[in-house]
């Protein structure tokens, strides 16, 4: 049962220009969600994060988009730096249940 | 620094030998938990731990036991019973006061020979 789902295992993309990692979710009670980064061999670090009352997110390069009405979330990367290109992964959570998506592997080629 | 460490970075065991995979969190975290990463799939929960001496099974728990004696540890013993222990396994730690994301430690290699 995946609760959170990530379509495309990888991404690429031309340095410089967007990158967009999508995620879908089927639980409507997930009321924060998560983005995670991941290089090979370490454990994720936190990037961003978004509440459900919120439908943007904005830190730096990164910003996170909701739309709960079709149950999606994106992570928008501009300009994208070769130094980004790892597993990201999303994640939704309700009272500290959290689900994680498959990934996507993003590469940025200079 | 506050951080969570794992040990061993990578560990070799022989089928049908029982192994102990360590967790340590010094942020003062009340939860924590063991996800395990196979290729192609999102990180799968296998136990959770709110409070010290309490802990749940998460999705994929067979095979596998945890202890909770103190609120810093948590370790992993990974058992003979499971069908297939090679993998990469992450510890986690958050807050229990709300939806916070997690820290994770840099994980363990476990590989069955």
């Amino acid at each position: 049962d995946q609760q959170v789902k990530q379509n495309s295992p990888s991404l690429s993309v031309q340095e410089g220009r967007i990158s967009i990692l999508n995620c879908d979710y089927t639980n409507s009670m997930f009321d924060y969600f998560l983005w995670y980064k991941k290089y090979p061999a370490e454990g994720p670090t936190f990037l961003i994060s978004i509440s459900s009352i919120k439908d943007k997110n904005e830190d730096g390069r990164f910003t996170v988009f909701l739309n709960k009405s079709a149950k999606h979330l994106s992570l928008h990367i501009v300009p994208s730096q070769p130094g980004d290109s790892a597993v990201y992964f999303c994640a939704a959570t309700n009272n500290n249940d959290m689900r994680f998506g498959a990934g996507t592997r993003l590469t940025v080629k200079p | 620094d506050g951080g969570i460490t794992q040990s061993p970075k990578y560990l070799f065991r022989k089928e049908g030998q029982n192994v102990t995979l360590s967790c340590e969190q010094n942020l003062n975290h009340d939860a924590m938990y063991w996800y395990r990463q196979d290729p192609g799939q999102g990180l799968r929960l296998i136990y959770y731990s709110q409070i010290v001496n309490d802990f749940q099974k998460g999705d994929i728990a067979e095979g596998y036991s945890v202890s909770r004696e103190k609120k810093e540890s948590f370790p992993l013993t990974v058992t003979s019973a499971q069908k297939n222990p090679t993998a990469f396994y992450l510890c986690a730690s958050s807050r229990s006061d709300g939806n916070y994301g997690y820290t994770f430690g840099s994980g363990t290699r476990l590989t069955v020979v």
